[in-house]
């Protein structure tokens, strides 16, 4: 079945520095591709997302980038600040129809260190 | 403020209770999805619905049961079936035929 592999599980990285995210996914029918953020105790936030006739897409500080070819995207946070600790989740649509439906890859806990 | 409204916030099960979780929306959204989420294994697809009067199972729908009698609201019940209820569990919610999901905060269901 439809299936979406994160990594890694768990990231740190010093206050400034950058962080990087990697997804892969199976469906290669797939083309919607967002990444959620989740504070703890609460819902998951959209922060980015991307479609497959896009290989990149930058908003400030957060860039997404996706290889269709490889069926691989990744979500890079550059300067990185203590307020981005988080669980972060990409996530993928797959090739069933329009039903919505998206494919969660397993989360990385981000720690941002002062 | 428009956004979805998930409650209670916390939720205990006794023994071969049934237990139903409330998820509200006032986006005028026609597509609402219930998740499960367990720690290191991501988001899991129980039940989701694009209309009224009408929902399908996800990936682990078993030992749940939802209804969608009405467009604003798609509540969760988690059976005595469901062995190991014990999760946080997430509503969201979209426009049927664009992919962007919408959350809300989540119930957290333990097993007295």
């Amino acid at each position: 079945g439809e299936n979406v592999e994160q990594h890694p599980s768990t990231l740190s990285v010093q206050e400034g520095d950058s962080a990087v995210i990697k997804c892969t996914y199976s469906d290669s029918a797939s083309n919607y591709f967002p990444w959620y953020k989740q504070e703890l105790g609460k819902g998951p936030q959209l922060i980015i997302d991307i479609r497959s006739n896009v290989g990149e897409k930058k908003d400030q500080r957060i860039a997404v980038t996706l290889n269709k070819t490889a069926k691989h995207f990744s979500l890079h946070i550059t300067e990185t600040q203590p307020e981005d600790s988080a669980v972060y989740f990409c996530a993928a649509s797959p090739r069933s129809g329009n039903t919505g439906k998206l494919i969660f890859g397993q989360g990385t806990t981000l720690q941002v260190k002062p | 403020d428009g956004g979805i409204t998930q409650s209670p916030k916390y939720l205990f099960r006794k023994e071969g209770q049934n237990v139903t979780l409330s998820c509200e929306q006032n986006l005028n959204h026609d597509a609402m999805y219930w998740y499960r989420q367990d720690p290191g294994q991501g988001l899991r697809l129980i039940y989701y619905s694009q209309i009224v009067n009408d929902f399908q199972k996800g990936d682990i729908a078993e030992g749940y049961s939802v209804s969608r009698e009405k467009k604003e609201s798609f509540p969760l019940t988690v059976t005595s079936a469901q062995k190991n209820p014990t999760a946080f569990y997430l509503c969201a919610s979209s426009i049927v035929g664009r992919d962007i999901q919408y959350f809300g905060a989540g119930t957290r269901l333990s097993v007295l």
